[in-house]
């Protein structure tokens, strides 16, 4: 079974630029989550879907950050424009349940120049 | 106050050797408490899993919660070099809460 799957796994913009982000999670998980960890910090929650709709994106730093997903499926992230304190690695994890364990994908790294 | 304490590390310790990893919290509404493991260029992938205070053991990773001193730890027995990767503590309020993770202790088992 593939896990969660994030794409790209590195990318490089410069600043003011627009990045997309996706995440396929794992097949028949309802329940997707976006995390990040910024340089020298710690990994932090920034929002969760159930199938297409937002449970809880109390995590989201700003209006320039905008995450869909269409469908229940995959998800994106948009960055735009993206700033310098933006760059970090970028997870997904996916679970079926809520309560249940959530697996993270190997993470998108943003650098952005 | 940060709402998780974790030593970043690294810790390096010889091959065989009992490691013991810990973390504080600040919170005392944590209720779930879990460690991850983070190997290099990887995603976090769950290790322990454990509800209010008391021990829990799978093979060689014990992990312990003690409620009345917000400190929570992680031993392993018989370290490998396999076992080398940053690991990563992580709470929650409830069972479908968000995580709040620490900023994870890099470990290096010497062979």
């Amino acid at each position: 079974e593939a896990g969660v799957t994030q794409f790209p796994s590195h990318s490089v913009i410069e600043k003011g630029q627009t990045v997309t982000l996706r995440c396929d999670p794992i097949s028949g998980h309802d329940n997707l989550y976006w995390y990040r960890r910024v340089m020298g910090k710690e990994i932090k929650f920034l929002l969760h879907f159930v199938k297409e709709s937002k449970q809880d994106e109390s995590g989201m730093p700003n209006n320039r950050f905008l995450a869909e997903r269409t469908g229940g499926t995959y998800s994106t992230l948009k960055v735009q424009p993206a700033e310098l304190e933006d760059s970090g690695v970028y997870f997904c994890a996916s679970s079926q349940q809520a309560n249940t364990e959530a697996f993270f994908g190997q993470g998108t790294r943003l650098t952005v120049v | 106050q940060k709402e998780v304490e974790q030593d970043p590390g690294p810790l390096s310790v010889p091959e065989g050797a009992i490691v013991s990893l810990n973390c504080t919290y600040s919170n005392s509404a944590f209720q779930y408490f879990m460690w991850y493991r983070q190997y290099s260029r990887k995603g976090p992938e769950l290790l322990m899993y454990t509800y209010s205070s008391g021990n829990k053991e799978d093979g060689r990773f014990t992990a312990q919660v003690d409620k009345s001193s917000k400190y929570i730890s992680l031993f392993i027995r018989d370290s490998q070099p396999s076992d080398s990767a940053t690991y990563l503590c992580a709470l929650k309020m409830n069972r479908d809460d968000k995580i709040i993770f620490g900023k994870g202790t890099r470990l290096h088992i010497l062979p």
